[in-house]
């Protein structure tokens, strides 16, 4: 079957930084994204990778290790607008979009 | 770039009655629109996906009958929930994907705000 795991849960500091892993099976892969979603809110577009490496963008970086099925996303500077679920999802062999659980990112001051 | 509507927000509606969700893309075409639903502390769960003129292919385990969605035009999918019960109620949330989008790679869905909808 396929399958995306994320942590359920994570707890931070302002200013400082977090990595939020994903790792992931699937049948084929054509891509991995990542979504913010904020609560009672629809989910944002973070970040896309497709090739192995650090895409950066602003404070928010993704990785990808397609080797690996492995991801993260790491953020930096954190802001208390940054709490919010992070959804991993992966784009299969069919080009269907799996969803993961999500990360709840909690910031305290 | 990359907008999408939806309307209404939330609805409240009474058990039996049918109630209409619009999602439209704004400022782009959207080839292809998906309808998610989502309850609350979970993960979001694709209901169907429908393309631009054609039936729309539902998820194994969803109505199709229950969940009527039309995707008529290249800018707005209606989802209808039939007869509603109070086990309906979610955030029920669409996305779309199209031509002419900068910003994600070809294929990135990009989501409306979400409707909320209460079967009393």
């Amino acid at each position: 079957g396929q399958n995306i795991d994320q942590p359920t849960e994570m707890t931070a500091t302002e200013g400082a930084i977090v990595q939020i892993n994903c790792t992931y099976q699937t049948s084929g892969f054509n891509g991995l994204f990542w979504y913010q979603q904020h609560a009672g809110e629809a989910p944002t577009f973070l970040s896309y990778n497709v090739l192995d490496g650090l895409e950066e963008k602003g404070r928010f970086s993704s990785f990808l290790s397609r080797s690996k099925g492995y991801s993260y996303l790491l953020l930096k500077e954190l802001q208390m607008k940054d709490s919010a679920s992070y959804l991993c999802a992966v784009r299969d062999g069919n080009y269907q979009l799996i969803w993961g659980a999500g990360t709840k990112l909690i910031i305290k001051p | 770039g990359a907008v999408v509507s939806q309307h209404p927000s939330w609805v409240i509606c009474k058990s039996g009655t049918s109630v209409k969700i619009e999602c439209r893309s704004l400022d782009f075409q959207a080839t292809t629109m998906f309808w998610y639903r989502q309850f609350p502390k979970q993960s979001l769960m694709l209901m169907a996906t429908s393309n631009e003129g054609s039936k729309a292919t539902y998820e194994q385990g969803v109505e199709k009958d229950k969940f009527l969605i039309n995707h008529a035009s290249l800018t707005l999918s209606t989802l209808t929930v039939t007869s509603a019960h109070p086990e309906d109620s979610s955030f029920y949330i669409c996305s779309a994907s199209g031509t002419g989008l900068a910003g994600g790679p070809m294929d990135t869905q990009y989501f409306g705000p979400g409707t909320r909808l209460t079967v009393l």
